[in-house]
């Protein structure tokens, strides 16, 4: 089956500083991956769509400048979160598109974000 | 523009109950319509879908049929089990494969 891994899946950072995390499809090449942010008790807003090898396209209000996203390869999207502060601490969860599978999005396990 | 609405929670059932979760949605053409499952401290499964009308999505005991004539994909399961308690949410898929999701259903399933 198609599996989406997400990591670190649990990460804490001080005030000002810069989080990485990755999203990999781990068994089919995605050539679209979106990034989603979720507060508590509170649904997914999309974010961004990543596409492999061009720029990311942001949703209305997401800061691109805050939010980087780099899709490099077709099985690895990154989302940086630069000078993180508190109001960034957040469930960030990545989905990856398989073509092959009637263009169904697979999610990752998430990643929670702790800005302190 | 595209939205999903889903009934309030939290929901609170006795376990072997009756589980209805009502799902209503707004969208321009045809969309693809899913119910994901989030476990506590997890991320989203998705637990059955549909892609045109009159389909019905089912898996593990769970059902919806898409009713375009309702604009609605309510989700059913004649029994409930303790392991059934997270967060359901309703969701649709654009023609830009763009998934927008409903506000979420907490069900709690008690002994």
């Amino acid at each position: 089956g198609a599996v989406v891994s997400q990591h670190p899946s649990r990460v804490i950072c001080k005030s000002g500083t810069s989080v990485k995390i990755e999203c990999r499809s781990l068994d089919f090449q995605a050539t679209t991956m979106f990034w989603y942010r979720q507060f508590p008790k509170q649904s997914l807003m999309l974010m961004a769509t990543s596409n492999e090898g061009s720029k990311a396209t942001y949703e209305q209000g997401v800061e691109k400048d805050k939010f980087l996203i780099n899709h490099a390869s077709l099985t690895l999207s990154t989302l940086t979160v630069t000078s993180a502060h508190p109001e960034d601490s957040s469930f960030y969860i990545c989905s990856a598109r398989w073509l092959a599978a009637d263009n169904e999005q697979f999610f990752g396990p998430g990643t929670r974000l702790t800005v302190l | 523009g595209n939205s999903v609405t889903q009934m309030e929670g939290p929901v609170t059932l006795s376990e072997e109950a009756f589980l209805t979760i009502n799902c209503t949605y707004t969208a321009t053409g045809y969309p693809s319509l899913f119910w994901y499952v989030q476990y506590p401290g997890e991320g989203l499964q998705l637990l059955l879908k549909a892609t045109k009308a009159d389909d019905k999505g089912s898996n593990k005991g769970f059902e919806a049929t898409y009713r375009k004539e309702t604009t609605s994909f309510h989700l059913e399961k004649g029994s409930v089990q303790v392991s059934d308690s997270a967060v359901y949410f309703c969701a649709l898929k654009t023609s830009y494969d763009k998934v927008i999701f409903g506000p979420g259903t907490s069900l709690s399933v008690i002994p």
